[in-house]
């Protein structure tokens, strides 16, 4: 079945970067785009963008643009979100979701906390 | 920009219909997909494509996509269906690409 397990919580500073992974398994991880999502605190979800394991196209939402980077590692198959310049607001769960079709998710990784401190 | 509105919150009781509503200029001309999240869990897709289960879904839950609003309908409901439900479709005419909408909790009186 198809799975997505992803790191560990992190705990940052204001100003530091997080390296966010994962890890997936059950498919063709190139036959699928890898988004991410996140969440803060008692909030909804929040599409931070998506990529092309096949070719590394990328697609992030506009307003982190320059301070995200998503790639994929094909020998491992697993993909990391990098947010960088990291704001007490940046504080979330992150998620990373299997894009099935073109434009929607059918499988999930259990979420990633990450903590912004000052 | 393109926006997705919810209700808050929307109650029903055990065995009753619960319908979740979506609201966004001419979404009808969208595919709308739906989650839906348990408390501290990741989201689970319960409808795709408007109207569409995926395979394990129970057929109680349906949706619908017409003019300014895509529902999501919960027939016979049950205390395991209390729960977020977020709205969500790609649209490549804005920058966000992927939108949610704001969720919607469902309380089962």
């Amino acid at each position: 079945q198809v799975q997505l397990v992803q790191s560990g919580t992190e705990v940052k500073n204001r100003g530091a970067s997080v390296k966010v992974s994962c890890k997936a398994s059950g498919y063709m991880f190139g036959s699928n785009g890898i988004s991410w999502a996140r969440q803060a605190p008692g909030q909804g979800l929040e599409w931070v963008g998506w990529i092309s394991p096949h070719n590394g196209d990328t697609k992030y939402a506009e307003k982190f643009q320059g301070r995200v980077t998503m790639t994929t590692d094909i020998s491992t198959n697993t993909a990391y979100m990098e947010l960088r310049t990291l704001r007490s607001d940046d504080t979330a769960v992150y998620y990373c979701a299997r894009v099935f079709g073109v434009d929607h998710f059918d499988s999930w990784g259990q979420g990633t906390l990450v903590v912004v401190s000052s | 920009s393109y926006v997705l509105t919810q209700p808050p919150s929307v109650s029903v009781a055990p065995g009753q219909t619960a319908k979740i509503t979506c609201e966004g200029n001419n979404i009808g001309s969208k595919s709308v997909h739906w989650y839906q999240q348990k408390p501290g869990q990741a989201p689970v897709l319960v409808v795709f494509d408007d109207s569409d289960r995926p395979s394990g879904i129970p057929e109680r839950f349906s949706g619908s996509n017409s003019g300014n609003t895509a529902t999501l309908t919960l027939s016979r409901v049950e205390a395991g269906d209390e729960a977020a439900y977020y709205c969500q479709l790609w649209d490549s005419n804005t920058d966000h690409h992927v939108l949610f909408g704001g969720g919607t909790k469902l309380t089962v009186l």
